[in-house]
């Protein structure tokens, strides 16, 4: 199975893009990136997911490279209120073909006022 | 309200005792899943269900059993064979196999006397 590895914590400043980095080396090509972020003690919540091309939603940019070994989830305007532990999952095919994530120990964001 | 409810929020057992968390879902979703967090880590994932009276073993199942008899529930049992009981549970559905997120419960946190 694929593994992430994030930086264990980061801090931004209020108002300023937080680019959160995540590596996969070891993916393979049908395998998604997911990210999700969990508030203390609370279920993680999704932000986004891609394959190859970078996408964008009302919360986050995704830009994976072109060799799909590391990606950056982008927060364009952090707020207070994005103050959590970031994950960058891979998703990979378990067994009779459900789909299955495998965490890492995730980045713990911090927003600074 | 639709979701995914956990209950209870807080649980507390003593040494050698089953326990059974409760999973319920409103989502129509197919899949379901039970994942494990310790203090300071990813989820881990247990037991995951495609389909009702179908289940699989995900990465830390011993110690551990479940059913699904219904579509909207997938009760977990911790049993006294688990060796380190004590951790955060968090329940997780989707609509089933194809590229749809997971949406997770509030989790339940178990700890073991």
């Amino acid at each position: 199975d694929a593994k992430t590895t994030q930086p264990p914590s980061m801090d931004c400043a209020e108002g300023r893009a937080a680019n959160l980095p995540c590596n996969h080396s070891t993916i393979s090509g049908n395998e998604y990136v997911y990210w999700y972020r969990q508030i203390h003690s609370q279920g993680p919540q999704y932000i986004i997911h891609g394959l190859k091309n970078n996408e964008t939603n009302e919360m986050a940019s995704l830009i994976i490279t072109e060799d799909r070994k590391s990606s950056t989830l982008i927060l364009p305007h952090a707020t207070l209120r994005d103050t959590a532990v970031y994950y960058c999952i891979v998703r990979v095919v378990g067994t009779s073909g459900t789909y299955k994530y495998i965490f890492g120990t995730g980045t713990r964001l911090k927003v600074l006022a | 309200d639709g979701g995914i409810t956990q209950s209870p929020k807080y649980l507390f057992r003593k040494e050698g005792q089953n326990v059974t968390l409760s999973c319920e879902q409103n989502l129509n979703h197919d899949a379901m899943y039970w994942y494990r967090q310790d203090p300071g880590q990813g989820l881990r994932l247990i037991y995951y269900s495609q389909i009702v009276n179908d289940f699989q073993k995900g990465d830390i199942a011993e110690g551990y059993s479940v059913s699904r008899e219904k579509k909207e529930s997938f009760p977990l049992t911790v049993t006294s064979a688990q060796k380190n009981p004590t951790a955060f549970y968090l329940c997780a559905s989707s609509i089933g196999r194809g590229n749809n997120e997971q949406f997770f419960g509030p989790g339940t946190r178990l700890t073991v006397l």
